[in-house]
C-alpha cells in the first residue's frame, strides 16, 4: 500500500534553512494533493502548505514568505524549505496526502537551536 | 483565514458512554456544487501522526468503526463516539479543507 516517509536533519540552528523530503512509495506522486503539516510539541496541528497533482501551490499565509514546496516526480518525493528557522519552528513536520488527510508520514521532529 | 473551534477542550466519558465533540467553522464550509462539507475528524494517540476518522463531514473512512459518526453542515460539525472505547482515548481535531489555509481545531482531549 502507499506509504510516506518524511527524512531530513533533526536538528537546525537559528537563522538557516530547514530542508525535508517526503518519500512516497506504493504508489503515484502524479495524483492527489500533496501537504506539510507540522506540529509544535504538545500542541495542536498547523497546515504549512500543499502541492497539488496540476502543479498549483499553497502556502499558508502565516509561513508564506519563508517557505517553499517542490516535487520530483523522477523520484516520486515532494520537498519542503523552511527558511530562516527559529526556536518556534521546533516541532514535528508530517507529510500527508489529499485534501481530507488520509494517509500521513510518521513525522519527523526539526528541533532548532544553536 | 476559516477559524475552526472546537468545544469542549477536553472530556472525561465512562467507558460505553457517548462521547461528543462539536467543531464550529467562522464560516460555511459547504460546496454548493455538490452538496458536501470539506469538513475532516482525526485522531491523534500520543506519537503517532493524525489518523482521518471522517471526511466530507459525515462519511466514514474504511476500517474505522462504526461507533464513530460525524453530522452537520455548514458551520457547525459534531463527532459522536457512541460508545466509549478504551483505545479511543487520544485527542481529536477538526479540519477545514474547503479554501486555504486549510485550519484545523485546537483539539479535544477525550478521557476515561
Amino acid at each position: 500500500q502507499v506509504q510516506l516517509q518524511e527524512s531530513g536533519p533533526g536538528l537546525v540552528k537559528p537563522s538557516e534553512t530547514l530542508s525535508l523530503t517526503c518519500t512516497v512509495s506504493g504508489g503515484s506522486i502524479s495524483s492527489y494533493y500533496w501537504s506539510w503539516v507540522r506540529q509544535p510539541p504538545g500542541k495542536g496541528l498547523e497546515w504549512i502548505g500543499y502541492i497539488s497533482d496540476s502543479g498549483s501551490i499553497k502556502y499558508n499565509p502565516s509561513l508564506k514568505s519563508r517557505v517553499t514546496i517542490s516535487v520530483d516526480m523522477s523520484k516520486n518525493q515532494f520537498s519542503l524549505k523552511l527558511s530562516a528557522m527559529t526556536a518556534a519552528d521546533t516541532a514535528v513536520y508530517y507529510c500527508a496526502r489529499r485534501g481530507y488527510l488520509d494517509l500521513w508520514g510518521r513525522g519527523t521532529l526539526v528541533t532548532v537551536s544553536s | 483565514d476559516i477559524v475552526m473551534t472546537q468545544s469542549p477542550d477536553s472530556l472525561s466519558v465512562s467507558l460505553g458512554e457517548r462521547a461528543t465533540i462539536n467543531c464550529k467553522s467562522s464560516q460555511s464550509v459547504l460546496y454548493n456544487s455538490n452538496n458536501k462539507n470539506s469538513l475532516a475528524w482525526y485522531q491523534q494517540k500520543p506519537g503517532q501522526p493524525p489518523k482521518v476518522l471522517i471526511y466530507w463531514a459525515s462519511t466514514r473512512e474504511s476500517g474505522v468503526p462504526d461507533r464513530f459518526s460525524g453530522s452537520g453542515s455548514g458551520t457547525d460539525f459534531t463527532l459522536t463516539i457512541s460508545s466509549l472505547q478504551a483505545e479511543d482515548v487520544a485527542v481529536y481535531y477538526c479540519q477545514q479543507y474547503y479554501s486555504d489555509p486549510w485550519t484545523f481545531g485546537q483539539g479535544t482531549k477525550v478521557e476515561i
